[in-house]
């Protein structure tokens, strides 16, 4: 497609659910990337994959939150177990080459998720 | 100590007239990249502009240009002729050389732009 793609756009979930986020990044793109944004702050990095191996997972709050990239394109961000702290945009972001290009990633519009 | 500091939670400007949006920064890298993201209501993410720690000349795109100065820390993004679409979260970050891939982001201005 001509952008990243996210979805669901919004998610409700109650507290103790699990969760998976979907993220169809721009065609050949080689790195993919997971930002948590809190409402009214910025994004902060969870996790940056190259084609299909997960670089960099420093960012993941905790062992509740997992992600994948089995084929280098398609990534899923799950939740498990959901609590209210994680409430936050989800937004995913791709880059053509390796690594952090000088303009930047193109951005998704996000998963809004709210648990209840 | 923040990485990115935006101390401007919101700015209003007059449709037409120039306005400046001020960041600065910490780090210790001599290698590193900063960005600057709009964020209109609808959610995305859009790139900006971006300045390396080694450009000689302030970056410009069209409408933006990157004020930085590198003795002060400081990457102030300017708008000039302000329209009203506009009017969004503007986000400075920093890509430093020894974090790996990761931008870290300041909390953001929120801009208005009046008519």
């Amino acid at each position: 497609g001509a952008g990243v793609s996210q979805s669901p756009r919004y998610k409700v979930a109650k507290r103790g659910q699990d969760v998976a986020l979907r993220c169809d990044p721009i065609s050949g793109h080689v790195s993919l990337f997971w930002y948590q944004q809190a409402l009214g702050q910025g994004p902060e990095f969870l996790t940056y994959f190259q084609n299909e191996a997960q670089l960099d997972k420093s960012g993941l709050p905790s062992d509740r939150f997992f992600a994948e990239r089995p084929e280098g394109s398609v990534s899923t961000l799950k939740i498990q177990r959901t609590q209210q702290e994680d409430s936050a945009v989800y937004l995913c972001a791709s880059s053509l080459v390796g690594g952090l290009a000088n303009y930047g990633y193109t951005f998704g519009s996000g998963t809004r998720l709210t648990v209840v | 100590a923040q990485k990115i500091t935006q101390t401007q939670p919101g700015m209003f400007v007059q449709e037409k007239e120039a306005v400046t949006l001020d960041c600065t920064y910490d780090t210790s890298d001599q290698s590193y990249g900063l960005f600057w993201y709009k964020q209109p209501s609808s959610g995305e993410m859009i790139f900006l502009i971006y300045q390396g720690s080694y450009d000689e000349q302030n970056a410009t795109e069209g409408r933006y240009s990157l004020n930085f100065q590198k003795a002060r820390k400081s990457a102030n993004l300017v708008i000039s002729a302000s329209q009203l679409g506009d009017s969004a979260m503007y986000f400075c970050a920093m890509r430093e050389s020894n974090a790996g891939n990761m931008l870290t982001f300041g909390g953001g201005t929120r801009l208005m732009v009046k008519p």
